[in-house]
């Protein structure tokens, strides 16, 4: 059983431009969560999502941040119009129904020039 | 809200001497607890897990951890540490019938010869 999947490990952008982080969850599973470290710091979680359906934003900036998990397909976390401050590694979690423990991806650690 | 304190940021040991990481937490509801390690540029791995029953819970790699619900701890323990557990370890609880992990902001233990 392949472990939850994240792409790209590392992106680079240019402020101003548009980051898309991909996150696919472990099979079986149809809870994905998205946090972000920046350096230095913990873990901040940002969305909650099930199939179709956000759960639970409010980790999530008001503005150029937005996330979805589609019915077929893997979740995307959209930030448009970098900053330097969006620079950070990304993570996705998921979990089964009903479960309280969450699983995580490998990271996508983004850098705005 | 829950909140979660590591007051050690860093937690040098010589290789096979014991080893202590502090976790506080603070919640007004009943919590689930974990531990998760990352090695550098890597994932969270979670190592354990207190959800119910006996206070006092093993992991992978040999880590064990108590729950003491009167002093609101979570310490994660080893009894003979190895150079390969040189890594960040984070504290992280959920409200009982929450969604989202809140985080500590780490501990890094640097296992030394």
């Amino acid at each position: 059983n392949a472990g939850v999947m994240q792409n790209p490990r590392h992106l680079v952008r240019r402020r101003g431009q548009e980051a898309r982080l991909r996150c696919s969850p472990m099979k079986g599973h149809s809870h994905v969560y998205w946090y972000r470290q920046l350096p230095e710091e913990g873990l901040k979680f940002m969305v909650y999502l099930q199939k179709e359906n956000i759960i639970d934003e409010s980790g999530m900036p008001k503005e150029r941040f937005s996330a979805e998990f589609p019915k077929e397909g893997p979740s995307i976390l959209r930030i448009q119009q970098v900053v330097r401050g969006d620079s950070a590694a990304y993570f996705c979690a998921s979990s089964p129904r009903g479960s309280e423990t969450q699983y995580f991806g490998p990271g996508t650690r983004l850098l705005v020039l | 809200a829950q909140s979660v304190t590591q007051l050690d940021s860093q937690v040098p040991v010589f290789e096979e001497a014991p080893v202590e990481l502090r976790c506080n937490y603070s919640s007004s509801v009943s919590v689930y607890l974990f531990w998760y390690v990352q090695y550098p540029n890597q994932g969270l791995q979670l190592l354990l897990k207190y959800l119910s029953g006996s206070t006092l819970v093993k992991g992978i790699n040999g880590f064990e951890a108590e729950f003491n619900k009167s002093q609101t701890s979570f310490h994660l323990r080893k009894p003979s540490v190895h150079i390969s557990d040189t890594a960040e370890y984070f504290c992280a609880v959920k409200a009982g019938g929450g969604n989202k992990l809140t985080f500590g902001t780490g501990t890094q233990l640097k296992v030394e010869l």
